[in-house]
């Protein structure tokens, strides 16, 4: 596909288990974000990636949170012992590098906690 | 803090008329600025950008204004057309350059919901 494209595209989920979200970028994108949307809430940046830098992880809400990149390509991030309040829309982007790029995002995953 | 508003929650218009969505923001250091429209489960979908260096650019209905003095962007959509109805946001990034390469995270408004009636 030509799109970024993320799954699941929905997860419910209990209290306290662990969640894995996947995306896999555009082809050529080596800058990888993700971002959330919390209900009633616009967009908060959570992580990036750039080629081999090493991640800005500076919008990561809680060390319950981690992301990895592997290969320079798809992306997990990774939620353990998930909260109710981290029920949210987790949204992946990526861009090329090169001069102003815009960001283009997947459909996102809807994450509830139970 | 929020450092990119969008005072206006809703905006109504109708069909073949002007619709202008507007932002705020309040970092000095935001160098690049885009628009992005949202439907119901789906992802943002890129529409337009301006980097701090221009003051307008145009593609197609779409015209973005930045004003730096201001600090304040507007989104033009002319005419408006029912499938433009949808959620707006506007977004900010200050980048970083290194080696070559630029890269920056965004920072969201709120969203401003556009319905266009015909």
């Amino acid at each position: 596909g030509a799109g970024v494209s993320q799954s699941p595209s929905n997860k419910v989920t209990e209290k306290g288990k662990d969640v894995e979200l996947r995306c896999d970028p555009i082809s050529g994108h080596t800058a990888l974000y993700w971002y959330r949307q919390s209900l009633g809430q616009g967009l908060e940046f959570l992580i990036y990636f750039q080629g081999n830098s090493a991640p800005d992880k500076s919008g990561l809400p809680s060390d319950r949170f981690s992301a990895e990149r592997t290969g320079g390509s798809v992306s997990t991030l990774t939620i353990q012992r998930t909260q109710q309040e981290d029920s949210a829309v987790y949204l992946c982007a990526s861009s090329l590098v090169r001069g102003l790029q815009p960001q283009h995002f997947g459909d996102g995953t809807r994450l509830s906690i139970l | 803090d929020q450092q990119v508003k969008q005072n206006s929650p809703s905006l109504s218009v109708q069909e073949g008329r002007i619709s202008i969505l507007n932002c705020d923001y309040t970092n000095s250091m935001f160098d690049y600025f885009l628009w992005y429209k949202k439907y119901p489960a789906e992802g943002p979908t890129f529409l337009i950008s301006i980097s701090s260096i221009k003051d307008k650019n145009e593609d197609g209905r779409f015209t973005v204004f930045l004003n730096k003095s201001a600090k304040h962007l507007s989104l033009h959509i002319v005419p408006s057309q029912p499938g433009d109805s949808a959620v707006y946001f506007c977004a900010a990034s200050g980048h970083l350059y290194a080696g070559g390469t630029s890269y920056g995270k965004l920072t969201f408004g709120q969203g401003t919901i556009l319905t266009v009636h015909p």
